[in-house]
């Protein structure tokens, strides 16, 4: 079946614990990217990926690490989390050539103490 | 960058039709889409926009108008399982890999 898969789906962490949400997709996608998700704002894009070792950063990249070593893989770090990073983050990928049609992984509630 | 609007939410009656606005300011505008998002759910496609006019989808259709910056997302017949969120979003020419999507609508079906 073809999905992009998110993990953790929950996380409870506190500030400065560093933590990744790993996402993998089994599309054969060029284009990932990370959005978070707040009430009222909604999706915001933090960074993306054109294709294998090629990131660039979105709206609200502070305080985000990702890396793109293989097409499948784009795990998102946060260093240092804060309680501002209390969201809920998609991963979404899609053909490089279209990129407005996405497919979104289920999501990963983080909450950050 | 870009500043997108939409309303926050629209109720309607099933079997009816709603429509959806949304407004946008880009600096170098490339393409309008439209996700879905029932709650608890992740977002899922609907429509891609890149030239002015009228894409129909069955149920669902999208309108738009570049000069004007502005485009709508036609619901009709509308049934209870439409009740969701809808969110507009645009990319820009300036990188085409950059989306930015608006706060969403969510809509009501009621009997």
């Amino acid at each position: 079946e073809a999905q992009v898969t998110q993990n953790p789906r929950y996380l409870i962490t506190v500030t400065g614990k560093k933590l990744t949400v790993t996402c993998s997709q089994n599309m054969n996608h060029e284009y990932m990217s990370w959005y978070r998700q707040d009430p009222g704002l909604g999706l915001r894009q933090i960074y993306y990926s054109m294709n294998v070792e090629v990131t660039d950063k979105g709206d609200v990249p502070e305080g985000y690490k990702v890396s793109r070593k293989e097409k499948r893989n784009f795990p998102l770090i946060l260093e240092s989390p804060s309680p501002n990073q209390t969201s809920l983050y998609f991963c979404a990928s899609s053909l490089m050539d279209r990129v407005y049609e996405q497919y979104f992984g289920p999501g990963t509630r983080l909450t950050v103490t | 960058g870009q500043n997108i609007d939409q309303p926050t939410e629209m109720t309607a009656t099933e079997g009816a039709i709603v429509q959806i606005n949304c407004t946008y300011q880009t600096s170098g505008f490339n393409g309008l889409f439209w996700y879905q998002q029932h709650a608890g759910e992740a977002p899922t496609f609907l429509s891609y926009n890149v030239l002015d006019g009228l894409e129909e989808k069955g149920r669902f259709s999208s309108f738009l108008s570049r000069s004007k910056g502005y485009s709508y997302l036609l619901l009709k017949e509308l049934q209870m399982k439409d009740s969701a969120s809808y969110l507009c979003a645009v990319t820009s020419t300036d990188s085409w890999g950059k989306l930015q999507f608006g706060a969403g609508t969510q809509v009501v079906v009621t009997p």
